[in-house]
């Protein structure tokens, strides 16, 4: 079984819609960050956690919040969805001590219209 | 701020060797990691240098230079499944979180 996934996989979405990306692992791993990809622009940081009652910003939290629900999950919500929005979405995880290893889901492929 | 260069594109021919530059603009460099993805996949790790020199693992090996902030990722004996995208990742001293370049595509032909 994978240790970190993704749910759903592959989501289509009108603007304005409420959705939340789940992701659980089970690694075991303290450390949890969600991004965003766009083609040709890498990966960007939009909220990262150190434990169940840490939550940090990253580059591009405009537009999202996140909830970390236990040590193993990590979901990221878009509280009304607008499609430039429409990204591949990858949650990851790392130990305290590894964060320069990082652990990537599947992704989901979100697509606002 | 920090920001990350490296090339867009690289190509190469199956068995050869092919060098992915990237240079880096950070206050404060702690480590540089570089991650593959194949096909919009999930980004797998690599290797990571917090020192200067060259690591290697088996036909990658990555190289750092802290004084240029200058590092490479180093394929040797290339392989059609190698093609994907490489992508380097800086940590700041005092974060714990990775910013990673835009990434390079390598295309791997026969």
């Amino acid at each position: 079984d994978a240790d970190v996934t993704q749910t759903p996989r592959n989501r289509i979405t009108k603007t304005g819609k409420r959705i939340m990306l789940e992701c659980s692992q089970t690694k075991g791993h303290d450390r949890m960050y969600w991004y965003r990809q766009d083609p040709g622009l890498g990966l960007r940081l939009i909220y990262y956690s150190f434990d169940v009652k840490d939550i940090n910003k990253g580059e591009i939290s405009d537009g999202y919040s996140v909830s970390r629900q236990a040590q193993a999950k990590f979901s990221l919500s878009l509280e009304s969805a607008i499609p430039n929005q429409t990204a591949l979405y990858f949650c990851a995880t790392s130990s305290s001590v590894g964060v320069e290893t990082q652990y990537f889901g599947p992704g989901t492929r979100l697509l606002v219209l | 701020g920090q920001s990350l260069e490296q090339p867009s594109e690289v190509t190469a021919v199956e068995g050869a060797i092919v060098q992915i530059n990237c240079t880096y603009q950070t206050s404060g460099f702690y480590g540089l990691s570089w991650y593959q993805q194949h096909d919009g996949g999930a980004p797998t790790f690599l290797s990571y240098n917090a020192l200067d020199g060259l690591e290697e693992t088996g036909r990658f090996s990555s190289f750092l230079s802290r004084s240029d902030s200058y590092g490479y990722l180093l394929l040797q004996e290339l392989q059609m499944k190698d093609s994907a995208s490489y992508f380097c990742a800086v940590r700041q001293s005092g974060y714990s979180t990775l910013t990673f370049g835009k990434g390079t595509m390598l295309l791997v032909s026969p």
